[in-house]
């Protein structure tokens, strides 16, 4: 079954702990990307990664890492958590025809809460 | 820069009433667009996208949207909603060559009354 697997679903954790949220997609797609979201401001793009060792900053990137070694991974660290960001996160990956993301496919989301 | 502006924050409807939910998008050229469906707890479903072509565009589980270049909008409409339609909707614009850099609205939560 095509999927993107996001790990944890549910995170607590507390201020200044680094964590990494998984996420693992098995469709062979080139693009990558993690959102947040937040009540009333909808989905903002975190980073995104176009291939392999390929990575952009997004909307709101400022707090976070990411990597992409290897096609099918493209996991989110948090060096040292803040209260603001605790959010939902997704991430997503895209169908690629001619440098056009046609169709998104999302995680199950990972809520987590800085506390 | 693009931006996407969903003006309803929540909407009811009644089973078997139909429904149209609003997406207004902000963009110097013609955009690509999306629509998006959140069920409770789960990530995010594409319901349909234009990219060009024909301004009505069909999508899956019975929805259509039609593109409107001159109000800049693209809203999306069902003749008749079911209960398992209650969730959340998202309107998303990308530009042209650079759909990497979806913008998203803020969404709408559709309640279905029985």
């Amino acid at each position: 079954e095509a999927q993107v697997t996001q790990n944890p679903r549910y995170l607590i954790t507390v201020t200044g702990k680094k964590l990494t949220v998984t996420c693992s997609q098995n469709m062979n797609h080139e693009y990558m990307s993690w959102y947040r979201q937040d009540p009333g401001l909808g989905l903002r793009q975190i980073y995104y990664s176009m291939n392999v060792e390929v990575t952009d900053k997004g909307d709101v990137p400022e707090g976070y890492k990411v990597s992409r070694k290897e096609k099918r991974n493209f996991p989110l660290i948090l060096e040292s958590p803040s209260p603001n960001q605790t959010s939902l996160y997704f991430c997503a990956s895209s169908v690629t025809t001619g440098g056009l993301n046609e169709k998104l496919f999302f995680g199950s989301g990972t809520q987590l809460s800085v506390l | 820069a693009q931006s996407v502006t969903q003006p309803d924050i929540h909407i009811t409807v009644s089973e078997g009433a139909s429904l149209e939910l609003r997406c207004n998008y902000s963009y110097g050229a013609t955009p690509y667009l999306f629509w998006y469906v959140q069920s409770p707890g789960q990530g995010l479903q594409l319901l349909l996208k234009y990219f060009s072509g024909d301004t009505l565009v069909q999508g899956i589980k019975g929805f259509e949207a039609e593109f409107k270049r001159s109000q800049s909008s693209f809203n999306l409409r069902k003749p008749s909603v079911h209960w398992s339609d209650a969730a959340e909707y998202f309107c998303a614009v990308g530009a042209r060559g650079a759909t990497n850099k979806l913008i998203f609205g803020t969404g709408t939560l559709l309640a279905v009354q029985p």
